[in-house]
């Protein structure tokens, strides 16, 4: 069965640093991936996503991911860390004919 | 455009009660999931339609919990009796052709409380 793995629960930065979370995906044929942020009482929003095409996709916020399928990585990335990017994050996948998998989500914290 | 669309956005019941979540996808979307989110268990998907259909409902918890979607603009998930191990925040999602590349959207949430 496919599955998810975001590396980390938790990620602390201070603000302008490089903001790097993990996300692995098991499977044989590289799934549509996404990644989804979370803020406090709120629903998950669409940060971006990968389908097919470049690898390097650029979402909102200045976030960007990059598809590795020698490595089945999806990481989320963002050049540097803003006090508003404190959130969860949610990396998730599918492929033809099954549902959306989504990781157990990384808590990013920004500190001035 | 209308995102999804949820309610209530809270709700607070005693034990034993019965508890009905509403949802209104987004127009044209044809598939359709619930989610329960808990600090304990995390993001868990409960069921999801496609064409108004249950596909899987092999995450609704116990038959306590049911859901409908008896036309493609409204399903509602039903949970009774309620139990305090139920209080969660209970997601609604919709997606144009669930299982290809197009994302799911979702709505703000309803946070419920059993006592």
């Amino acid at each position: 069965a496919q599955s998810v793995t975001q590396l980390g629960s938790h990620v602390s930065v201070s603000e302008g640093a490089l903001v790097l979370l993990r996300c692995n995906y098991s499977s044989s044929v590289p799934p549509y991936l996404f990644w989804y942020v979370q803020y406090p009482n709120q629903g998950l929003q669409l940060l971006l996503k990968y389908t097919t095409g470049a690898t390097l996709v650029k979402g909102i916020n200045g976030f960007e991911a990059e598809f590795k399928k020698s490595e089945t990585s999806f990481h989320l990335t963002k050049p540097s860390a803003h006090m508003s990017d404190a959130a969860e994050y949610f990396c998730a996948a599918n492929q033809a004919g099954t549902a959306l998998i989504f990781g157990k989500g990384t808590t990013l914290s920004v500190s001035s | 455009d209308a995102g999804v669309i949820q309610s209530p956005r809270h709700e607070v019941t005693e034990m034993g009660q019965e508890v009905t979540l509403r949802c209104k996808p987004i127009s044209g979307h044809n598939s359709l999931f619930w989610y329960r989110q808990t600090m304990m268990r995390g993001l868990e998907l409960l069921i999801y339609f496609n064409n108004n259909v249950p596909i899987d409902d092999s995450g609704m918890p116990e038959d306590r919990f049911s859901a409908k979607m008896p036309n493609a603009s409204f399903s509602t998930l039903k949970i009774q009796p309620s139990e305090p191990r139920d209080s969660a925040v209970y997601f609604c999602a919709s997606s144009l052709n669930q299982g290809s590349n197009q994302p799911q959207h979702f709505g703000d949430g309803t946070r419920l409380s059993i006592l």
